[in-house]
């Protein structure tokens, strides 16, 4: 069975600081793995996704999340925050064979300090 | 442009009292879902349907049925709703092919059960 770990269901940094949100997975086959984000009062949005290509991935507003399959991560990071990336992020891992099911982290939400 | 939509947005309920949310997507994907997101747990799956007339549970189905007519309709009922069903419920559309994989969430459904 597969499942997805959010390190942190809440994660503070100052704007202009480094963004790093942390997930970790297990799957028994070779995973697609991404990275969702939930600005308040609003659906999920993509922001990048992992399937199988460059282990290094960039997505949207900045974002990049890097496939370490030796450490099961799939870590998002921001060089730098700004104020508008205050929200929930979800990490999401599927599998290449077998069950279409995607199955969902618990969310990280991130606040950004002035 | 691709979508998903669902309908009502909000819906304020007393318990037992049969409702429908609707979810429709117009990408002819094949695959659809409902999640429900809840504090602290991220998004888990209710149910998915793989084609028109194929579905099958999720992780927390109680509670719940579907049904798939057609390919770009797939409406949540709840028969008989309880308080512990009140949650953010979450349509999605996906598309997965050869190396790639994308799922479309709707814009949410805040269900409060009275």
């Amino acid at each position: 069975a597969q499942s997805v770990t959010q390190l942190g269901s809440h994660v503070s940094v100052s704007e202009g600081a480094l963004v790093l949100l942390r997930c970790n997975y297990s799957s028994s086959v070779p995973p697609y793995l991404f990275w969702y984000v939930q600005y308040p009062n609003q659906g999920l949005q993509l922001l990048l996704k992992y399937t199988s290509a460059a282990t290094l991935v960039k997505g949207i507003n900045g974002f990049e999340a890097e496939f370490k399959k030796s450490e099961t991560s799939f870590h998002l990071t921001k060089p730098s925050a700004h104020m508008s990336d205050a929200a929930e992020y979800f990490c999401a891992v599927s599998q290449l064979q077998g069950a279409q099911k995607l199955v969902f982290g618990q969310g990280t939400r991130l606040t950004i300090n002035p | 442009e691709a979508q998903v939509t669902q309908n009502p947005r909000y819906l304020i309920t007393v318990t037992g009292k049969k409702l429908t949310v609707t979810c429709s997507q117009n990408m002819n994907h094949e695959y659809m879902s409902w999640y429900r997101q809840d504090p602290g747990l991220g998004l888990r799956q209710i149910y998915y349907s793989m084609n028109v007339e194929v579905t099958d549970k999720g992780d927390v189905p109680e509670g719940y049925k579907v049904s798939r007519k057609e390919k770009r309709n797939f409406p949540l009922i709840l028969e008989s709703p309880s308080p512990n069903q009140t949650s953010l419920y979450f349509c999605a559309s996906r598309y997965r092919g050869s190396g790639t994989d994308t799922q479309y969430f709707g814009p949410g459904t805040r269900l409060t059960v009275l």
